[in-house]
């Protein structure tokens, strides 16, 4: 099946750049996306890309898709305290149950 | 997403009990799937549906049944509760009419 793997941990200082990696093993992705979720909480819909797009910017936020090295990255702009949460990438295979594949998420600590 | 809803958001149970939750979305998607959270391990698919009449398993169906009682509501029930089902759960009806993504609020659930 679907292998989507993300680092666990990243810690960036308050007003620098974070960028979260994201590498995933099916070709027939066709649409990746980002989520947010805060301790207790949901999963919020940051972003999401097209297969068939290399970038996307909404914001403080710029998805990065390299589809020949099935790799994604979510750059965080100025990032701040309130970013601090964990992120899961997830992509949608075009096959089967056309449901998400989900990494492992990764926790950002955002160091005032 | 403020159309979809999940009850309970929180339930403590008992190993052996049956239990139920329930997931209703407003925006008319034919589509709908229930998946669980684990720490460490993402988000992974338990059951989905694609109308009221097509009921699919997912990769962990084991120990869960489903009911897909009209196109707007989808239950996932637990026939006999056991203590590493203790989880967050997420519906998530869709995708919508441009490919993203939203998730239900979520239901803890803890089996003592």
């Amino acid at each position: 099946g679907e292998d989507v793997e993300q680092s666990l941990f990243l810690s960036v200082r308050e007003g620098d750049s974070s960028v979260i990696n994201c590498t995933y093993t099916d070709s027939s992705s066709t649409y990746l996306y980002w989520y947010k979720q805060e301790p207790g909480a949901g999963l919020q819909l940051l972003t999401y890309i097209f297969s068939n797009m290399d970038m996307k910017q909404d914001q403080r936020l710029t998805v990065l898709l390299n589809k020949k090295d099935k790799h994604l990255s979510l750059r965080i702009a100025d990032t701040q305290t309130g970013d601090s949460a964990i992120y899961f990438c997830a992509d949608r295979l075009q096959t089967g149950a056309n449901n998400l594949f989900f990494g492992t998420g990764t926790r950002l600590t955002v160091i005032p | 997403d403020a159309d979809v809803t999940q009850t309970p958001r929180n339930r403590i149970t008992k190993t052996g009990k049956r239990i139920m939750l329930e997931c209703s979305q407003t925006k008319g998607h034919d589509r709908m799937y229930w998946y669980r959270q684990d720490p460490g391990l993402g988000l992974r698919l338990i059951y989905y549906s694609f109308d009221v009449k097509d009921i699919n398993k997912g990769e962990i169906s084991d120990g869960y049944s489903v009911s897909r009682q009209a196109q707007a509501k989808f239950s996932l029930s637990l026939e006999s509760a056991i203590p590493n089902q203790t989880a967050l759960y997420f519906c998530a009806p869709g995708p919508g009419h441009w490919d993203e993504q939203f998730f239900g609020p979520g239901t803890r659930l803890t089996v003592l």
